[in-house]
Protein backbone atom coordinates (compact mmCIF):
# COMPACT_ATOMS: atom_id res chain seq x y z
CA UNK A 1 0.00 0.00 0.00
CA UNK A 2 1.08 3.40 -1.31
CA UNK A 3 1.13 5.80 1.76
CA UNK A 4 2.11 9.21 1.71
CA UNK A 5 2.16 10.93 5.18
CA UNK A 6 2.80 15.02 6.03
CA UNK A 7 2.77 16.70 9.19
CA UNK A 8 2.51 18.13 10.88
CA UNK A 9 -1.89 18.52 10.10
CA UNK A 10 -2.15 21.97 10.95
CA UNK A 11 0.28 24.87 11.60
CA UNK A 12 -0.47 28.41 12.98
CA UNK A 13 2.35 30.67 12.52
CA UNK A 14 2.97 34.60 12.93
CA UNK A 15 3.21 36.67 10.34
CA UNK A 16 7.59 36.89 9.40
CA UNK A 17 7.86 33.09 11.18
CA UNK A 18 9.84 30.69 9.13
CA UNK A 19 8.37 27.06 9.02
CA UNK A 20 8.71 23.89 7.58
CA UNK A 21 6.68 20.91 6.86
CA UNK A 22 7.37 17.42 6.29
CA UNK A 23 6.90 14.84 3.44
CA UNK A 24 7.06 11.03 4.64
CA UNK A 25 7.35 8.10 1.62
CA UNK A 26 7.79 4.94 0.65
CA UNK A 27 11.59 4.93 -0.44
CA UNK A 28 11.56 1.90 -3.11
CA UNK A 29 10.73 2.37 -6.38
CA UNK A 30 10.18 5.90 -6.06
CA UNK A 31 10.34 8.22 -9.18
CA UNK A 32 9.22 11.72 -8.38
CA UNK A 33 8.39 13.72 -5.25
CA UNK A 34 5.90 16.83 -5.86
CA UNK A 35 4.78 20.10 -3.98
CA UNK A 36 1.20 21.62 -4.58
CA UNK A 37 -0.12 24.65 -2.88
CA UNK A 38 -4.21 24.15 -2.45
CA UNK A 39 -5.72 28.10 -1.09
CA UNK A 40 -9.34 27.66 0.32
CA UNK A 41 -12.08 27.91 -2.57
CA UNK A 42 -9.59 27.22 -5.28
CA UNK A 43 -7.54 24.24 -7.32
CA UNK A 44 -4.09 22.67 -6.01
CA UNK A 45 -1.34 24.60 -7.77
CA UNK A 46 1.88 22.96 -8.11
CA UNK A 47 4.75 24.17 -6.64
CA UNK A 48 7.88 21.80 -7.28
CA UNK A 49 8.18 17.76 -8.43
CA UNK A 50 11.31 16.62 -7.53
CA UNK A 51 13.34 13.74 -8.93
CA UNK A 52 16.59 13.31 -7.63
CA UNK A 53 18.23 12.53 -4.28
CA UNK A 54 19.49 15.54 -2.81
CA UNK A 55 17.34 17.50 -5.47
CA UNK A 56 16.45 21.51 -3.90
CA UNK A 57 14.32 23.61 -5.58
CA UNK A 58 13.20 26.78 -4.41
CA UNK A 59 10.37 29.54 -5.64
CA UNK A 60 10.87 32.75 -4.08
CA UNK A 61 10.38 32.24 -0.05
CA UNK A 62 9.53 28.48 -0.56
CA UNK A 63 11.74 25.91 -0.88
CA UNK A 64 11.93 22.17 -0.75
CA UNK A 65 14.64 19.41 -0.48
CA UNK A 66 14.20 15.53 -0.93
CA UNK A 67 15.98 12.39 0.59
CA UNK A 68 14.65 9.37 -1.51
CA UNK A 69 16.98 7.14 0.44
CA UNK A 70 14.76 7.65 3.64
CA UNK A 71 11.62 8.99 2.21
CA UNK A 72 11.54 12.12 3.44
CA UNK A 73 11.13 15.93 1.89
CA UNK A 74 11.17 19.01 3.45
CA UNK A 75 9.17 22.15 2.71
CA UNK A 76 10.52 26.12 4.20
CA UNK A 77 8.89 28.95 4.11
CA UNK A 78 10.80 32.03 4.82
CA UNK A 79 8.99 35.18 6.49
CA UNK A 80 5.64 33.64 6.33
CA UNK A 81 2.89 35.85 4.86
CA UNK A 82 -0.93 35.63 5.18
CA UNK A 83 -1.01 35.21 1.57
CA UNK A 84 0.98 32.04 2.38
CA UNK A 85 -1.83 30.66 4.23
CA UNK A 86 -3.13 27.34 2.39
CA UNK A 87 -2.90 23.68 2.31
CA UNK A 88 0.46 22.38 0.89
CA UNK A 89 -0.08 18.64 -0.36
CA UNK A 90 2.88 16.65 -1.56
CA UNK A 91 2.45 13.45 -3.85
CA UNK A 92 4.55 10.84 -4.75
CA UNK A 93 4.98 8.81 -8.02
CA UNK A 94 6.18 5.78 -8.17
CA UNK A 95 8.72 4.18 -10.66
CA UNK A 96 7.14 2.55 -14.18
CA UNK A 97 3.62 3.44 -12.56
CA UNK A 98 1.77 6.28 -13.29
CA UNK A 99 -0.33 6.81 -9.96
CA UNK A 100 0.99 10.31 -8.33
CA UNK A 101 -0.43 9.72 -4.81
CA UNK A 102 -1.17 12.66 -2.37
CA UNK A 103 -0.77 12.63 1.27
CA UNK A 104 -3.23 14.48 3.70
CA UNK A 105 -1.65 18.37 3.64
CA UNK A 106 -0.21 20.19 5.91
CA UNK A 107 -3.19 23.44 6.73
CA UNK A 108 -0.76 26.53 7.10
CA UNK A 109 -2.42 29.76 8.96
CA UNK A 110 -0.37 32.42 9.27
CA UNK A 111 -1.68 35.04 11.63
CA UNK A 112 -1.04 39.04 10.50
CA UNK B 1 -6.77 29.98 -14.59
CA UNK B 2 -5.01 26.08 -15.00
CA UNK B 3 -6.90 25.77 -18.28
CA UNK B 4 -8.46 23.25 -17.07
CA UNK B 5 -12.39 22.87 -17.56
CA UNK B 6 -14.39 20.90 -15.20
CA UNK B 7 -18.38 20.92 -15.47
CA UNK B 8 -20.77 21.06 -14.22
CA UNK B 9 -19.03 23.17 -10.86
CA UNK B 10 -22.04 21.38 -8.65
CA UNK B 11 -24.43 18.43 -9.25
CA UNK B 12 -26.74 17.61 -6.58
CA UNK B 13 -28.75 14.45 -7.19
CA UNK B 14 -30.40 11.69 -5.11
CA UNK B 15 -29.29 7.89 -4.48
CA UNK B 16 -29.18 5.61 -6.85
CA UNK B 17 -28.68 7.99 -9.77
CA UNK B 18 -25.96 8.23 -12.23
CA UNK B 19 -24.23 11.41 -13.38
CA UNK B 20 -21.51 12.17 -15.41
CA UNK B 21 -18.46 14.45 -14.91
CA UNK B 22 -17.13 16.19 -17.54
CA UNK B 23 -13.08 17.81 -18.11
CA UNK B 24 -11.50 18.99 -20.48
CA UNK B 25 -7.78 18.95 -20.15
CA UNK B 26 -5.08 21.95 -21.01
CA UNK B 27 -4.34 22.42 -24.86
CA UNK B 28 -1.70 19.51 -25.57
CA UNK B 29 -2.04 18.05 -22.34
CA UNK B 30 -2.18 13.94 -23.06
CA UNK B 31 -2.36 12.20 -19.53
CA UNK B 32 -6.12 12.72 -17.01
CA UNK B 33 -6.22 12.40 -13.67
CA UNK B 34 -9.45 11.92 -11.78
CA UNK B 35 -9.33 12.27 -8.03
CA UNK B 36 -11.67 12.49 -5.31
CA UNK B 37 -11.59 14.51 -2.17
CA UNK B 38 -13.93 13.50 0.65
CA UNK B 39 -14.35 15.17 4.31
CA UNK B 40 -11.18 14.60 6.15
CA UNK B 41 -9.30 12.98 3.53
CA UNK B 42 -6.75 13.72 1.31
CA UNK B 43 -6.88 13.44 -2.23
CA UNK B 44 -8.00 9.70 -3.52
CA UNK B 45 -6.11 9.10 -6.56
CA UNK B 46 -9.22 7.14 -9.19
CA UNK B 47 -8.02 6.85 -12.45
CA UNK B 48 -5.45 8.03 -14.74
CA UNK B 49 -5.67 8.09 -18.37
CA UNK B 50 -3.00 8.90 -21.56
CA UNK B 51 -3.89 9.68 -25.02
CA UNK B 52 -7.24 7.73 -24.71
CA UNK B 53 -5.97 4.92 -22.70
CA UNK B 54 -6.13 3.79 -19.26
CA UNK B 55 -2.81 3.99 -17.77
CA UNK B 56 -3.16 3.80 -13.95
CA UNK B 57 -5.96 2.57 -11.59
CA UNK B 58 -6.19 4.14 -7.84
CA UNK B 59 -9.14 3.37 -5.47
CA UNK B 60 -12.38 3.34 -8.17
CA UNK B 61 -15.34 1.53 -7.36
CA UNK B 62 -16.69 -0.83 -9.55
CA UNK B 63 -19.87 2.15 -9.94
CA UNK B 64 -17.83 4.33 -11.37
CA UNK B 65 -16.24 4.10 -14.98
CA UNK B 66 -14.16 7.24 -17.19
CA UNK B 67 -13.05 7.04 -20.74
CA UNK B 68 -11.18 9.22 -22.48
CA UNK B 69 -12.08 10.50 -25.82
CA UNK B 70 -10.14 11.02 -29.56
CA UNK B 71 -10.19 14.88 -28.78
CA UNK B 72 -8.56 14.42 -24.56
CA UNK B 73 -11.83 15.37 -22.90
CA UNK B 74 -12.83 12.63 -20.54
CA UNK B 75 -15.81 11.69 -18.55
CA UNK B 76 -16.58 10.09 -14.79
CA UNK B 77 -19.52 8.45 -14.62
CA UNK B 78 -21.03 7.29 -11.16
CA UNK B 79 -23.98 5.06 -11.11
CA UNK B 80 -25.75 3.68 -7.89
CA UNK B 81 -24.83 6.61 -6.16
CA UNK B 82 -24.62 6.20 -2.15
CA UNK B 83 -24.72 9.34 0.24
CA UNK B 84 -20.57 8.62 0.77
CA UNK B 85 -20.01 9.25 -2.70
CA UNK B 86 -20.67 13.18 -1.88
CA UNK B 87 -17.47 14.45 -2.62
CA UNK B 88 -15.57 17.05 -4.66
CA UNK B 89 -14.03 15.49 -7.81
CA UNK B 90 -11.10 16.71 -9.32
CA UNK B 91 -9.72 16.48 -12.88
CA UNK B 92 -6.08 17.37 -13.75
CA UNK B 93 -3.69 16.91 -16.39
CA UNK B 94 -0.48 17.11 -17.97
CA UNK B 95 1.45 17.09 -20.54
CA UNK B 96 1.77 13.10 -20.47
CA UNK B 97 4.75 10.81 -22.21
CA UNK B 98 5.07 7.24 -21.73
CA UNK B 99 6.69 7.02 -18.59
CA UNK B 100 4.81 10.56 -16.32
CA UNK B 101 4.93 10.64 -13.06
CA UNK B 102 7.32 13.63 -13.19
CA UNK B 103 5.17 16.13 -14.49
CA UNK B 104 3.14 19.20 -12.66
CA UNK B 105 -0.37 18.21 -12.49
CA UNK B 106 -2.32 21.17 -13.58
CA UNK B 107 -6.01 20.81 -11.55
CA UNK B 108 -9.58 22.13 -12.48
CA UNK B 109 -11.85 23.89 -10.41
CA UNK B 110 -13.50 20.80 -9.61
CA UNK B 111 -17.20 19.27 -9.56
CA UNK B 112 -18.98 19.26 -5.99
CA UNK B 113 -21.10 16.27 -6.13
CA UNK B 114 -24.00 16.32 -3.31
CA UNK B 115 -25.95 12.97 -3.25
CA UNK B 116 -29.14 13.17 -1.13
Amino acid sequence: ILNVEQSPQSLHVQEGDSTNFTCSFPSSNFYALHWYRWETAKSPEALFVMTLNGDEKKKGRISATLNTKEGYSYLYIKGSQPEDSATYLCAFSIAGGFKTIFGAGTRLFVKA
Amino acid sequence: DSGVTQTPKHLITATGQRVTLRCSPRSGDLSVYWYQQSLDQGLQFLIQYYNGEERAKGNILERFSAQQFPDLHSELNLSSLELGDSALYFCASSVGDSTGGYEKLFFGSGTQLSVL
